[in-house]
């Protein structure tokens, strides 16, 4: 079964600070790693995303750090503002010729003003 | 606004009825995609087209499940004698052919069996 594992389920964080979430997989091979942005009744929204061949990728506040030997990658939101509180999907993509995502279960996030 | 439309954007139905729902991808966008989104979890794949073909199917699309793209343009989604556990959120996606790994969302159809 291809799973991606994410975490913290939920995540409070106040106003300047740094959000982290965390995903792992296991068991086979992907080659994109998204991550999405979901606001309550809307759809997800891509974020930012990396490929294996890169550890780390940064657009504004957002950077994503990848350990490919860990079968790790993560999501840094630098300067968290209130604005930021969503939930927050990380993703793969198989390599194995498939076009589907398998997403996370998602981590909550609320900054506090 | 170009994304993803879908419609409608919620639907109640009682258990046992017929219902469908469209999407229209972003315009020139060569591959759709079904996704289904419970409650506290991420977006599940059900369905994905290049086209107007059909190239992918979940384990999680049973036999009341059916989804169309007749001219490779708008897709529909029908579920035929619905069941409580279908309640949730029906996303579709869209891409490019070009780009394989940009998938953009709808805002989805929120379906309450009763």
């Amino acid at each position: 079964q291809q799973q991606v594992k994410q975490s913290p389920q939920s995540l409070i964080v106040q106003k300047g600070g740094i959000s982290i979430i965390n995903c792992a997989y296991e068991n086979t091979a992907f080659d994109y790693f998204p991550w999405y942005q979901q606001f309550p009744g809307k759809g997800p929204a891509l974020l930012i995303a990396i490929r294996p061949d890169v550890s780390e990728k940064k657009e504004g506040r957002f950077t994503i750090s990848f350990n490919k030997s860990a079968k790790q990658f993560s999501l840094h939101i630098m300067d968290s503002q209130p604005g930021d509180s969503a939930t927050y999907f990380c993703a793969a993509m198989p390599t194995s010729g498939t076009y589907k995502y398998i997403f996370g279960t998602g981590t909550r996030l609320k900054v506090l003003a | 606004d170009t994304g993803v439309s879908q419609d409608p954007r919620h639907k109640i139905t009682k258990r046992g009825q017929n219902v469908t729902f469209r999407c229209d991808p972003i315009s020139e966008h060569n591959r759709l995609y079904w996704y289904r989104q419970t409650l506290g979890q991420g977006p599940e794949f059900l369905t994905y087209f290049q086209n107007e073909a059909q190239l992918e199917k979940s384990r999680l699309l049973s036999d009341r499940f059916s989804a169309e793209r007749p001219k490779g343009s708008f897709s529909t989604l029908e579920i035929q004698r619905t069941e409580q556990g279908d309640s949730a959120m029906y996303l579709c996606a869209s891409s490019r052919l070009a780009v394989r790994y940009e998938q953009y969302f709808g805002p989805g159809t929120r379906l309450t069996v009763t």
